[in-house]
This record gives structure tokens, C-alpha cells and sequence, in this order.
């Protein structure tokens, strides 16, 4: 069964950062995009990031272009997403998730269940 | 800047058939966009329902089936229970990695 955990939320500062983990188990994480979705308090889902399999490309949300840097490490079977300049709007839970297929980058995956990071002062 | 559009709510009498749609702004929506559906209660995480426009994922009950309808992905949910009454969440993927998410719309069954 794939599970997704994700972790490393809380409270922060404007202009502070923070690191979020997604840690993967049940599947071979290195064979699969993975995805970072955000959703704000009563908002809805905004898609955040993707990297591939390998790492070796990455895309971004314009909101979060140059702020947010995803990576991953295939030997932890862990996702990342280093969030930088911490903006109020940044305030949201977190989901990682899974594509459903390898090699591909379109969403359709079991996701986690979230991380919460507020932004305050 | 891609815009997608669904309902922002809808009704439906418990064991109707209602059909929710995901459209484009600027294009007509086809498989190529890997139309997915997402179900979500309050306070939950959201749940895959459907992904690349038809396939259900992993559980989903068969009363939940994706579809393209006209120039929009579909998400039809028949025999609708009182549990399906959740906020209902579509994704397109616009190609170069990037997904976008319509509004939601929100199911209620009475």
C-alpha cells in the first residue's frame, strides 16, 4: 500500500524558511514524479511543484518560482520542498503526492494527508 | 495565465446521477490534458477518484466514472449516496510539468 508522510510544517516568520519532507514507502519511490500541492485556509488546491523520477527536472508554480526549491533523495525514499521569503499567503497545508504512472508528470496518485505551514508574525 | 472552470456548487437527490465538468478558458479540454478528480470532506486530505480522465483509482466505488463530455472533462456520479457530499476538485495538466486545479465544486445531497 503507498503511504505518504509528509512533515516539517509550523509556525514561521515573514521571510523565514522552512523544509518539508514527504517520506514514501510501498512503492518503488524512485520510478515516480512526485508533486507538492498546496491548499489555504477555505481555499482550494494549488498545484506547487513536480520533479522527476531522477531529480533531474523540476517545475514550478509562477507563485512560488524562485522561492521554493523541490528535491529528492531516492536512497530515504523522501520528497522535499525548501520554502524560502515566507509570505502570509504562503500559509496552507501541504500535501505531497504521487503520478500515477513512471515517467510521467500529470497528477493522479495517492496523496498524503498534509502538513501545516502558517506564516505570522 | 491558464484558467480552469467548474461549477461552484451543485445539488443532487440522494440515488440522482449528477455530472460535474472541468473546463478550459482558452481550449477545449481532451485526454491530453489527463483530466483528474479529486473528492474532499472537510477536514480531510483529498482523495484521487478518477485520473487521465477515466480510470478509476484504487477502491473508487464504479459509481464514480470520468469522462470527456463536448469540450470539458465530466466526473458522473450515479446512485449519489448522502456520503458523496464533499467539495470536488479537477486537475489538467497544460504540459512543461504544470498542473492547475479548477475552483472546486461544491456537492451537496439533499
Amino acid at each position: 500500500e503507498v503511504q505518504l508522510l509528509e512533515s516539517g510544517g509550523g509556525l514561521v516568520q515573514p521571510g523565514g524558511s522552512l523544509r518539508l519532507s514527504c517520506a514514501a514507502s510501498g512503492f518503488i519511490f524512485g520510478t515516480y514524479a512526485m508533486s507538492w500541492v498546496r491548499q489555504a485556509p477555505g481555499k482550494g488546491l494549488e498545484w506547487v511543484s513536480v520533479i522527476s523520477d531522477r531529480g533531474h527536472s523540476t517545475y514550478y508554480a509562477d507563485s512560488v518560482k524562485g522561492r521554493f526549491t523541490i528535491s529528492r533523495d531516492n536512497s530515504k525514499n523522501t520528497l522535499y520542498l525548501q520554502i524560502n521569503s515566507l509570505r502570509a499567503e504562503d500559509t496552507a497545508i501541504y500535501y505531497c503526492a504521487k503520478c500515477p504512472y513512471p515517467s510521467t508528470f500529470y497528477l493522479g496518485g495517492p496523496w498524503g494527508q498534509g502538513t501545516l505551514v502558517s506564516v505570522s508574525s | 495565465q491558464t484558467v480552469v472552470t467548474q461549477e461552484p456548487s451543485f445539488s443532487v437527490s440522494p440515488g440522482g446521477t449528477v455530472t460535474l465538468t472541468c473546463g478550459l478558458d482558452s481550449d477545449s479540454v481532451s485526454t491530453n490534458y489527463y483530466p483528474s478528480w479529486y473528492q474532499q470532506t472537510p477536514g480531510q486530505a483529498p482523495r484521487t477518484l478518477i485520473y487521465a480522465t477515466n480510470i478509476r483509482s484504487s477502491g473508487v466505488p464504479d459509481r464514480f466514472s470520468g469522462s470527456i463530455l463536448g469540450n470539458k472533462a465530466a466526473l458522473t456520479i450515479t446512485g449519489t449516496q448522502t456520503d458523496d457530499e464533499s467539495d470536488y476538485y479537477c486537475a489538467l495538466y497544460v504540459g512543461r510539468g504544470i498542473s492547475v486545479f479548477g475552483g472546486g465544486t461544491k456537492l451537496t445531497v439533499l
